[in-house]
C-alpha cells in the first residue's frame, strides 16, 4: 500500500490564484481529513469528512473548499490564494473503528503565497 | 475551548532520557497521543493513552496521565540522535464521533551526540 499521498509536493502561487492540493488513500478509509501547520504552531483542522459525499468544516476552513466523490480522494481547494495561507498542508485519513484509531498523514504540501 | 499546550524545545544529550510535557484543558479528552514528526515528513503515530490510565509503556517509551493536573508526559529512555524530531500531544473527546484531534504547537526534540 502506498497508505496516503498528497501532490504537489511545494508550490508557489500568486495572490488571487486558484490551485487544488491532490489527496488519495488506498486504504479503504472511510474518514479523511485535511490540516495545515503554520511555522512553530500545531495542525489545525481545515475540513474533514466521514465518507464520500459526506464533508463538514473544521476549526479554519475559511478561504478552502473540499469535496469527496469517492472514498479514495479528498481533495482541498484554494479558491483565491492570499498570503494566509501560506503553509504546509497534510492530509491524514483514519479507519474509524474505534477511538483510539490513528490517522495516518500524508508527506504534506508546502505552499507559499506571495 | 479545547487548548493543548506544549513546551516549544529540549535538548539532550544521546543515552539520556527525555521528557516532553503537554497540558490540555477539555477535562472530557478521552483519547490523548503523542505523534512524531521527523524532518520534510508527515505524523506518525508514536502511542496513546486512555483517559482511564495512569500509565502505559511500550518498548523505550513511557507515557504518563495526571488527570487532577491535566498533565501529559512522554519520556523516552537511552535516547538516540534518531529520536531527533517533533513531538505533538493532541487530543480527542465526545460527543465527537468525527476522530477530530487537537494539537499542541509540538516540542522540538534535539539530541546531541
Amino acid at each position: 500500500n502506498a497508505g496516503v499521498t498528497q501532490t504537489p509536493k511545494f508550490r508557489i502561487l500568486k495572490i488571487g490564484q486558484s490551485m487544488t492540493l491532490q489527496c488519495t488513500q488506498d486504504m479503504n478509509h472511510n474518514y479523511m481529513y485535511w490540516y495545515r501547520q503554520d511555522p512553530g504552531m500545531g495542525l489545525k483542522l481545515i475540513y474533514y469528512s466521514v465518507g464520500a459525499g459526506i464533508t463538514d468544516k473544521g476549526e479554519v476552513p475559511n478561504g478552502y473548499n473540499v469535496s469527496r466523490s469517492t472514498t479514495e480522494d479528498f481533495p482541498l481547494r484554494l479558491e483565491l490564494a492570499a498570503p494566509s495561507q501560506t503553509s504546509v498542508y497534510f492530509c491524514a485519513s483514519s479507519p474509524r473503528t474505534g477511538w483510539a484509531d490513528t490517522q495516518y498523514f500524508g508527506p504534506g504540501t508546502r505552499l507559499t503565497v506571495l | 475551548g479545547e487548548d493543548v499546550e506544549q513546551s516549544l524545545f529540549l535538548s539532550v544529550r544521546e543515552g539520556d532520557s527525555s521528557v516532553i510535557n503537554c497540558t490540555y484543558t477539555d477535562s472530557s479528552s478521552t483519547y490523548l497521543y503523542w505523534y512524531k514528526q521527523e524532518p520534510g515528513a508527515g505524523l506518525q503515530l508514536l502511542t496513546y493513552i486512555f483517559s482511564n490510565m495512569d500509565m502505559k509503556q511500550d518498548q523505550r517509551l513511557t507515557v504518563l496521565l495526571n488527570k487532577k493536573d491535566k498533565h501529559l508526559s512522554l519520556r523516552i529512555a537511552d535516547t538516540q540522535t534518531g529520536d531527533s524530531a517533533i513531538y505533538f500531544c493532541a487530543e480527542t473527546s465526545p460527543p465527537s464521533n468525527t476522530g477530530k484531534l487537537i494539537f499542541g504547537q509540538g516540542t522540538t526534540l534535539q539530541v546531541k551526540p
